[in-house]
């Protein structure tokens, strides 16, 4: 099946630092999806991005859909304390009924004051 | 955005006992939800699709008859775990999408803690 590689792992930050992560795919996605995860809650979603070469920004966040379908990064800048949580990124193609989403394996984000 | 209310948010019970999980859309109809498990540290899994008024998909390696779901009405599934053991402890979620919006929106989750 298809699988995502996100890095990195995780990151140690200060506050007011910009932070970037990316997902790569071994296939092409339709949509491109961002959630942050805080301990012991379920995803929110960032960004949702639906065509290839496409960026867009939600506050202090950007992200973008690759022109090759495979892959897509998040940016935030200035970050601050609250920023700390797990990010995943995760593909989607989503065909009649079916929006089922591959995840990455997350990036541990932790800034520290 | 789209609210997803999952309960309960934690629960702790014996080994062999079965424990129901709900999730409920609140402000859409649901025709899909998806069950997802995590463990700590891990990334989401996708256990089941749940379909409205149909039998759920799951993958491969899910029990069906270990993790019943039920999808009777387009705002609620349910997951019940039957006859729960200590490895069945983990973090459970759902999501639900609607018809008129491909993002999936997350519930906040279920710990169960089987002992």
């Amino acid at each position: 099946g298809q699988q995502l590689n996100q890095s990195p792992q995780s990151m140690f930050i200060q506050e007011g630092e910009d932070v970037s992560m990316n997902c790569t795919s071994s296939s092409i996605f339709n949509t491109w999806l961002w959630y942050k995860q805080d301990p012991g809650e379920g995803p929110v979603l960032l960004i949702a991005l639906y065509k290839a070469g496409e960026l867009t920004s939600n506050g202090r966040l950007t992200a973008q859909f690759g022109i090759t379908r495979k892959d897509s990064f998040l940016n935030i800048s200035a970050s601050i304390p609250s920023d700390v949580g797990i990010y995943f990124c995760a593909g989607q193609n989503s065909g009649g009924s079916n929006y089922k989403l591959t995840f990455g394996k997350g990036t541990l984000l932790t800034v520290n004051p | 955005g789209a609210v997803v209310s999952q309960h309960p948010s934690r629960v702790i019970c014996k080994s062999g006992t079965s424990v129901k999980i709900e999730c409920r859309s609140l402000d859409f109809q649901a025709t899909t939800m998806f069950w997802y498990r995590q463990f700590p540290k891990q990334s989401l899994m996708l256990m089941a699709t749940s379909n409205e008024g149909s039998k759920a998909t799951y993958e491969q390696g899910v029990e069906k008859d270990k993790f019943l779901i039920n999808h009777a009405s387009l705002t609620l599934s349910t997951l019940t775990v039957t006859s729960a053991h200590p490895e069945d402890s983990s973090f459970y979620i759902c999501s639900a999408d609607s018809d008129s919006n491909e993002k999936l929106f997350f519930g906040s989750g279920t710990q169960l803690s089987v002992l």
